[in-house]
C-alpha cells in the first residue's frame, strides 16, 4: 500500500514548455485533488475530482488542465509553463463517506517541486 | 467552509504539552474541526478531527469549546519531530475532503 505517489519529485521547465505531473493512489479513493503551495503560504486548490470522468475547478485553475480516466490516476497538465507556476504541487485523495465519522481525512503525496525559468 | 484564525507562530519546550488554539466563530452545526500538519514542506498529514466532543488519538487530543467557536489541539509530550506548520480546517463531513481550504496555519517550533 503506497498511498499517494507523485512523480516527478523535482522538475525544471523553460517558459512555454508543457508537462504533466503524475499522481496515483492505491487506496480506491473516489476523491482526488491538486493543490499548489507558494513560499510561506498555505495550500491552494487547483482542480479536484469526485470520481472517474468528473473534474471541477478549484481556487486557482488557470493554466492547468486535469482529467480522471481511472479511479487511481489524476494527472495535472501545464500546457504552457510560466514563471508564476513555480511552486510545490501536492496531490491528495480521500474517501467519499456520506455517513460515518471515520475515514474522512485526506491523504497527501510528498509533492512535486516545479521551477519555471 | 467556516473561516479559521490561528496564531502565526508558537514555541514549546521539548517534553512539554503544546497547546495550539484555533478560532472558528462562524462554524455551523454540521461542520467538523480538522487538524493537519506539514513537516518541512512534506505533504500535509492528518492529525485528528471532531464535532463537539473532545477527541483523542495516538497523535493528539482535540478540545472543542461548548459553543464550538474555538478549539485547541494538544500534543501532550512534544518532541523535536513535532516541529511543523499546523493547520486548523473547518468543513462539513458529508461534502468530503476534496476541497480543503488551508489558511496560514501556526508554525510550531519545539525547542530542546
Amino acid at each position: 500500500n503506497a498511498g499517494v505517489t507523485q512523480t516527478p519529485k523535482f522538475q525544471v521547465l523553460k517558459t512555454g514548455q508543457s508537462m504533466t505531473l503524475q499522481c496515483a493512489q492505491d487506496m480506491n479513493h473516489e476523491y482526488m485533488s491538486w493543490y499548489r503551495q507558494d513560499p510561506g503560504m498555505g495550500l491552494r486548490l487547483i482542480h479536484y475530482s469526485v470520481g472517474a470522468g468528473i473534474t471541477d475547478q478549484g481556487e486557482v485553475p488557470n493554466g492547468y488542465n486535469v482529467s480522471r480516466s481511472t479511479t487511481e490516476d489524476f494527472p495535472l497538465r501545464l500546457l504552457s509553463a510560466a514563471p508564476s507556476q513555480t511552486s510545490v504541487y501536492f496531490c491528495a485523495s480521500s474517501y467519499h463517506t456520506p455517513t460515518g465519522f471515520s475515514g474522512t481525512e485526506a491523504f497527501f503525496g510528498q509533492g512535486t517541486r516545479l521551477t519555471v525559468v | 467552509d467556516a473561516k479559521t484564525t490561528q496564531p502565526p507562530s508558537m514555541d514549546c519546550a521539548e517534553g512539554r504539552a503544546a497547546n495550539l488554539p484555533c478560532n472558528h466563530s462562524t462554524i455551523s452545526g454540521n461542520e467538523y474541526v480538522y487538524w493537519y500538519r506539514q513537516i518541512h514542506s512534506q505533504g500535509p498529514q492528518y492529525i485528528i478531527h471532531g464535532l463537539k466532543n473532545n477527541e483523542t488519538n495516538e497523535m493528539a487530543s482535540l478540545i472543542i469549546t461548548e459553543d464550538r467557536k474555538s478549539s485547541t489541539l494538544i500534543l501532550p509530550h512534544a518532541t523535536l519531530r513535532d516541529t511543523a506548520v499546523y493547520y486548523c480546517i473547518v468543513r462539513g463531513l458529508i461534502q468530503g475532503a476534496q476541497k480543503l481550504v488551508f489558511g496560514q496555519g501556526t508554525r510550531l517550533t519545539i525547542n530542546p
